[in-house]
C-alpha cells in the first residue's frame, strides 16, 4: 500500500544544534502532518500543513520548530535550536483530503538530543 | 478539555477469545473515531473508524461499539489470532478540515497461542 517513508530514522544531535527531519509523503496527498510521541506517552499532534500553509498547530509547536515542503519535495520538520525536552520519536503522516480520514503514518524518526 | 482515556494499558487473552478495548473521551464536539494498530517495527495503520450517527461498526472480526451519551467507545477482536498481537491506539477527532488526531497512550494486546 501507499507508504511515507521517514529520513532519518535516528539522529542524535547535541542541545543547541540544529535538526531537520525528513518526511517523503504518499505521493498524491494534499495534507502533511507531524506527531511527536515522548517515551510511554501518547502520540501528540503538532502540526498539520496544507497548501504550502501551516492550517493549525498545537502548544507544542514552539517557535523554534517550522515546517515545509518546498517545491513538493520533502515535508520537513526544523528544530532550531534544540532542546533536551525536543528527545521523543516525530511521526510524519499525510492524507488526500485531512477530513478526519485515514492517515498514513511513517514509522518515525527517533530524536535523541544530548 | 481534549483528552481521550484507553484502558486497558495491556491485555493478554487466549487465541479464540474475544479481545475487548476501551476508550472515553470528554469534548462532545469529537465527532470521528478511528482505532489505529501498529505492530513491532512498523507504523501505525488505521484498522477501523466510526462516526458518531452509528453506534456499532463491523470489519470482520474487528468490531465498534459506540455510546454517544457516555462518550465511550470499545474495540472487540473477536476470535483473536496471535497475528493480532499489536498495540493499538484510539483516537478522536472534531469537525474541520484539519485531520487532527487525540490519540490514546495504547493498548498492548498480546494473544497467546
Amino acid at each position: 500500500g501507499p507508504k511515507v517513508l521517514q529520513i532519518p530514522s535516528h539522529q542524535i544531535i547535541d542541545m543547541g544544534q540544529m535538526v531537520t527531519l525528513n518526511c517523503d509523503p504518499v505521493s498524491n496527498h494534499l495534507y502533511f502532518y507531524w506527531y511527536k510521541q515522548i517515551l510511554g506517552q501518547q502520540m501528540e499532534f503538532l502540526v498539520n500543513f496544507y497548501n504550502g500553509k501551516v492550517m493549525e498547530k498545537s502548544k507544542l509547536f514552539k517557535d523554534q520548530f517550522s515546517v515545509e515542503r518546498p517545491d513538493g519535495s520533502y515535508f520537513t520538520l526544523k528544530i532550531q535550536p534544540t532542546a533536551l525536552e525536543d528527545s521523543a520519536v516525530y511521526f510524519c503522516a499525510s492524507s488526500f483530503t485531512g477530513a478526519n480520514e485515514r492517515l498514513f503514518f511513517g514509522h518515525g524518526t527517533k530524536l535523541s538530543v544530548l | 478539555q481534549q483528552q481521550v482515556r484507553q484502558s486497558p494499558q495491556s491485555l493478554t487473552v487466549w487465541e479464540g477469545e474475544t479481545a475487548i478495548l476501551n476508550c472515553s473521551y470528554e469534548d462532545s464536539t469529537f465527532d470521528y473515531f478511528p482505532w489505529y494498530h501498529q505492530f513491532p517495527g512498523e507504523s501505525p495503520a488505521l484498522l477501523i473508524a466510526i462516526r458518531p450517527v452509528s453506534n456499532k461498526k463491523e470489519d470482520g472480526r474487528f468490531t465498534i461499539f459506540f455510546n454517544k451519551r457516555e462518550k465511550k467507545f470499545s474495540l472487540h477482536i473477536a476470535d483473536s489470532q496471535p497475528g493480532d498481537s499489536a498495540t493499538y491506539f484510539c483516537a478522536a477527532s472534531g469537525p474541520g478540515n484539519t485531520g487532527k488526531l487525540i490519540f490514546g497512550l495504547g493498548t498492548t494486546l498480546q494473544v497467546q497461542p
